[in-house]
């Protein structure tokens, strides 16, 4: 089945600190999409990332990094040097290359950075 | 170029009603999808239109449906509303496949169903 879980619905962390927002998924697909989405109070999803299934490298942009590891079903995003700027629901999603072009969200994970 | 646009921003219909919500994707995107969001549920996919086909369909009942135009366009309707219908209804667009392309959000529409 396909799912994916971000155990932490609420973090709080104060401007500058370093945050991981944790994702882990559950898919049978070998072949399959990993995407991370903003979601700022202004309500609009903003892509940040896709990453397939066969490059497992790290990524980093600018303040931002992902560490995907499928022996952990993991693909996790950190953020270094927070800014208040930075707060903002994050959703981890998945889609399956198998199946239809459908993405599954993440519960998504609410950040809160205090000045 | 202008972004995903959605209209209405705001609707406030009641139990029983139908309401059709718009979409305007990018400039030369082909495919457009529509997602609801509740605190309870999350994200969920709804449809997903290519070229004034649905391509693929979610988990819900039959009462959600929608359409797209030749110029890209889609409009999202639901019928005989339900309370639990209240939500916000996102849009987004991409030039092709969603799992090879960059979606583009819209603003959404929040419905208050009373």
């Amino acid at each position: 089945a396909q799912k994916v879980t971000q155990a932490q619905t609420e973090i709080s962390v104060v401007e500058k600190e370093d945050v991981t927002l944790d994702c882990v998924y559950e898919t049978r697909d070998t072949t399959y999409y990993l995407f991370w989405y903003k979601q700022p109070p202004s309500g609009e999803l903003v892509f940040l990332i896709r990453r397939n299934s066969f490059d497992e490298q790290n990524e980093i942009s600018g303040r931002y990094s992902w560490n995907f590891q499928k022996s952990t079903s993991s693909f996790n995003f950190t953020i270094t040097a927070s800014q208040v700027v930075d707060s903002a629901v994050y959703f981890c999603a998945l889609s399956e290359a198998g199946r239809d072009d459908k993405i599954i969200f993440g519960k998504g994970t609410r950040l809160h950075i205090l000045p | 170029k202008a972004g995903v646009t959605q209209t209405p921003r705001y609707l406030i219909k009641t139990r029983g009603q139908q309401v059709t919500l718009s979409c305007s994707p990018i400039s030369g995107h082909r495919s457009v999808s529509w997602y609801q969001q509740t605190p309870g549920q999350g994200l969920q996919f709804l449809f997903e239109y290519f070229s004034e086909t649905q391509r693929n369909k979610g988990n819900f009942p039959g009462r959600f449906s929608g359409r797209q135009f030749s110029n890209s366009r889609s409009e999202m309707n639901v019928s005989t509303l339900e309370l639990g219908d209240s939500a916000l209804y996102l849009c987004a667009s991409s030039l092709g496949q969603v799992r090879h392309n960059e979606q583009f959000f819209g603003p959404g529409t929040r419905l208050t169903v009373l």
